[in-house]
């Protein structure tokens, strides 16, 4: 069974520019989180999309945003990069759960974004 | 204040010790907690979970919660080299799971 896959791996971009990153989830799972992970934060909640709508979200501003695909390919669009926003950006997928329930969460292995 | 304290670390042990790895959290509704492992340039992966209050063992590895005091930890004997990594906490009650900041261990040989 295909991991979680994660494209592009690395990017470079600078100030002020926007940027989409991917996510694959494994198959048949239909819920895909998005994180941001920053040697000062950790490991940050973005958002998380189960069957295209958007299930919860973390607190992140409006420059940030996600969308999910009928077959739960994932984007998150990053608008107006500031320096800040470097980060490894990881997605994780999951079979989806009800409330109360836990459904383990398997990782990409993340896009290395660098704001210059 | 963060819904998950961790220290960052880092923790540099030889090999052969036991390692102990602890998380505070506050929030109430958190249900299930989870150790999650990264290795440089990987994504995390699950390690194990406990639900609610208790111990849970697997192999070397041993989790504990209490949830009277809101502390997670993580005890790893006999730890190897293979086992440098960074640690994760996390906890859920929802939909949302909260991380901590990890804590990178090193196991010298």
């Amino acid at each position: 069974k295909a991991g979680v896959t994660q494209t592009p791996r690395y990017l470079i971009k600078t100030r002020g520019q926007q940027v989409t990153l991917s996510c694959s989830p494994i198959s048949g799972h239909r819920s895909v989180s998005w994180y941001q992970q920053t040697p000062g934060q950790g490991l940050q909640f973005l958002f998380e999309y189960f069957s295209e709508t958007q299930r919860n979200k973390g607190n992140f501003p409006g420059r940030f945003s996600g969308r999910q695909f009928s077959n739960s390919r994932s984007e998150m669009n990053v608008s107006t990069l500031e320096l800040g926003d470097s980060a490894l950006y990881l997605c994780a997928s999951s079979q989806g759960r009800q409330r109360g329930f836990l459904a383990e969460q398997f990782f990409g292995p993340g896009t290395r974004l660098t704001v210059l | 204040q963060k819904e998950v304290e961790q220290d960052p670390g880092p923790l540099s042990v030889p090999e052969g010790a036991i390692v102990s790895l602890n998380c505070t959290y506050s929030n109430s509704a958190f249900q299930y907690f989870m150790w999650y492992r990264q290795y440089s340039r990987k994504g995390p992966e699950l390690l194990m979970y406990t639900y609610s209050s208790g111990n849970k063992e697997d192999g070397r590895f041993t989790a504990q919660v209490d949830k009277s005091s809101k502390y997670i930890s993580l005890f790893i004997r006999d730890s190897q080299p293979s086992d440098s990594a960074t640690y994760l906490c996390a906890g859920t009650g929802g939909f949302k799971t909260i991380f901590g900041a990890g804590t990178r261990l090193f196991v010298k040989a």
